[in-house]
């Protein structure tokens, strides 16, 4: 069974940062891409990074572009979410999910974790 | 920047009622489309990739049709489960969600 477990949402200042962590577990990591995606309290989903089954190659989202760094490390079937210069309209809940396929990913969502609150407010 | 929009915001439906939501591409994204149903507290679920095809497990109440531009989820015969909101995703070279599509009970 493909597991995807969020870690590391909190609540932070405005300016400030915060990494993101999902743990991947029921199947091969590093055969797949993986995206983040998140959702503000109350709204619609929110595309905002891909990266590649080996991390060579990683898009990310205009309103995130500069900010967030997505990285993974297959030798811990782990995937990452660097986040700086949050902002207030960074608050949501933020998803680690699979794609349906390898390379670069097909952007279609396959798996989801349950997701990690992340609170940007002073 | 590809804009998708659902319509309608929110759907009143009855069990077993035959249930049509709409998906509009502001340009042409060939098959490149994956619909969603998410229940509150929960996180979202795949039902329909490539536009038309089931991911494995899913209902086959469910199906997906069109191309381009227009794309249309559809449930057979509502069912209790059913009520949630789905989402319909463009999945070129980015990707981009619809508002969301409520299906409440009438």
């Amino acid at each position: 069974e493909v597991q995807l477990v969020e870690s590391g949402g909190v609540v932070v200042q405005p300016g400030g940062s915060l990494r993101l962590s999902c743990a991947a577990s029921g199947f091969d990591f590093d055969d797949y891409a993986m995206h983040w995606v998140r959702q503000a309290p109350q709204k619609g989903l929110e595309w905002i990074s891909v990266i590649s089954w080996d991390g060579s190659h990683s898009k990310y989202s205009d309103s995130v572009k500069g900010r967030f760094t997505i990285s993974r490390d297959n030798s811990r079937n782990s995937l990452y979410l660097q986040m700086k210069s949050l902002r207030s309209d960074d608050t949501a809940f933020y998803y680690c999910v699979r794609d349906n396929e390898g390379g670069s990913g097909s952007y279609y969502l396959n798996s989801w974790g349950q997701g990690t609150l992340v609170t940007v407010s002073s | 920047d590809i804009q998708m929009t659902q319509s309608p915001s929110t759907l009143s439906a009855s069990l077993g009622d035959r249930v049509t939501i709409t998906c509009r591409a502001s340009q042409n994204i060939g098959l490149w489309l994956a619909w969603y149903q998410q229940k509150p507290g929960k996180a979202p679920n795949l039902l329909i990739y490539q536009a038309s095809v089931l991911k494995n497990g899913v209902s086959l109440r469910f199906s997906g049709s069109g191309s381009g531009t227009e794309f249309t989820l559809t449930i057979s015969s509502l069912q209790p489960d059913d009520f949630a909101t789905y989402y319909c995703q463009q999945c070129t070279s980015y990707s981009t969600f619809g508002q969301g599509t409520r299906v409440e009970m009438k």
